[in-house]
């Protein structure tokens, strides 16, 4: 069975530039996840999708990030414009719905100069 | 924000050894976690222990939960070079598939 699949592993860009991610979940998994992780801390919640609905985006800084899962499956996270703070890693997970075991994936690092 | 918190930051063992790890929480909960990440991938789910439960055991991993101290341990015992990782306890609030919160870590080195 295939994991959590992530792209880009890796970003670079510059203060200012919009960026996005990619995630696709696990086949079947109706929960889809997206955390950030800052260097030496763990993960942090930015918003939790059922199906393609948002029903936890507390955490996420809407003034600059957007996500979206069209059709209840891959998901896109945006950031513009992209500041220096969010050098992270950005990680998407996904469980099957009602489960609390969540799916990682490889995570995109990415870099704002 | 961070939920909970693991003692120690750092570990480091020689391998053969019992590697303990700790984690304090804030909030009740439905239920704790904890998770590996080895450098430059992605965390593993090790194992999951509910509110009702006190101790769960996994392969070697022996998981503890005390709800009235709000702390959880995690014990690896005969350590090997493999289990060099990060360590994270996570916790649920609610039941099914909710967000998780993270403490910060323990990383864990075992010296052959």
């Amino acid at each position: 069975e295939a994991g959590v699949v992530q792209s880009p592993r890796y970003k670079i860009i510059e203060k200012k530039q919009p960026v996005a991610f990619w995630c696709n979940p696990i086949s079947g998994h109706n929960t889809l996840y997206w955390y950030l992780q800052n260097l030496g801390q763990g993960p942090e919640l930015l918003i939790r999708y059922e199906n393609e609905e948002a029903v936890d985006d507390s955490q996420l800084p809407k003034d600059r990030f957007s996500a979206e899962r069209l059709k209840g499956v891959d998901s896109t996270l945006k950031i513009q414009p992209a500041e220096l703070g969010d050098s992270a890693v950005y990680l998407c997970a996904s469980s099957l719905l009602g489960r609390n075991e969540q799916f990682f994936g490889p995570g995109t690092r990415l870099t704002v100069l | 924000s961070q939920q909970g918190e693991e003692d120690p930051q750092a570990l480091s063992i020689q391998e053969g050894e019992n590697a303990t790890m700790n984690c304090s929480y804030k909030t009740s909960i439905n239920n704790l976690q904890w998770y590996r990440q080895n450098s430059g991938r992605g965390l593993v789910h090790l194992i999951l222990i509910r509110s009702n439960e006190r101790e769960k055991h996994s392969g070697r991993l022996r998981v503890t939960l005390d709800t009235s101290k709000k702390s959880s341990s995690l014990l690896i015992t005969a350590s090997r070079a493999a289990d060099t990782a990060s360590y994270f306890c996570a916790t649920a609030i609610g039941g099914g598939a909710d967000g998780l919160t993270f403490g910060k870590g323990t990383h864990l080195i075992i010296q052959p």
